[in-house]
């Protein structure tokens, strides 16, 4: 099967701080993966699709200067948080898509960001 | 018009019976369907795929997909309290690569 991974899988930092978020798929190559974000008791929220070896294309209301994606190579991508706020924390969860022609993503187990 | 419609539950079965999980789409492009099971507080996780009309079994569990009535559903035979979770109904937009969810669907498997 496919297989996302993430690290960290919790992190708690202070207020202000940037926090970075890997993604890996770890058996297939990706060129696009995906990141969102979930807050308790609601729907996933696309945050941006994220492409190697370019920019990532954000979803409306999410600002790309706060929340920072790269995509260097076909298996890794990161998400930085920049000067995190309370209101940053939240699960936050990747997705690497597979396949040609019958596309699926595949679910990392996420990242729950705490800030204090 | 929600892009994915679905009950959002809860739907409460017993256990051993069938679970029957209903989802309806807007786009007639659409090609490419999927099924996730999301605990609580953990990620998405990949159930099933369908692609034709018509049904697809993997074990207990059948996604039966009907493009002309933009109707895809999902049955869970011998329900098990393992079961108990959201379901997301979704379907893959080929020109920009996203997956459009629906709101899913919390389903309690009594024991």
């Amino acid at each position: 099967g496919a297989v996302v991974s993430q690290h960290p899988s919790w992190v708690i930092c202070k207020s202000g701080t940037s926090v970075k978020i890997e993604c890996r798929s770890l058996d297939f190559q990706a060129t696009t993966m995906f990141w969102y974000r979930q807050f308790p008791k609601q729907s996933l929220m696309l945050m941006a699709t994220s492409n190697e070896g370019s920019k990532a294309t954000y979803e409306q209301g999410v600002e790309k200067d706060k929340f920072l994606i790269n995509h260097a190579s076909l298996t890794l991508s990161t998400l930085t948080v920049t000067s995190a706020h309370p209101e940053d924390s939240s699960f936050y969860i990747c997705s690497a898509l597979r396949g040609q022609g019958k596309e699926t993503q595949y679910f990392g187990p996420g990242t729950r960001l705490l800030v204090l | 018009q929600k892009e994915v419609e679905q009950n959002s539950g809860p739907l409460s079965v017993p256990e051993g019976a069938i679970a029957s999980l209903n989802c309806t789409y807007s786009d007639r492009g659409s090609q490419s369907f999927f099924w996730y099971r999301q605990y609580s507080g953990k990620s998405p996780e990949l159930i099933m795929s369908i692609y034709s009309n018509g049904d697809k079994e993997d074990g207990r569990f059948t996604a039966q997909l009907n493009k002309a009535s933009q109707y895809v559903s999902l049955l869970i035979r011998d329900s098990q309290p393992s079961d108990s979770a959201t379901y997301l109904c979704a379907f893959h937009r080929g020109a920009t690569n996203k997956l459009i969810f629906g709101t899913g669907t919390l389903l309690a498997v009594q024991p």
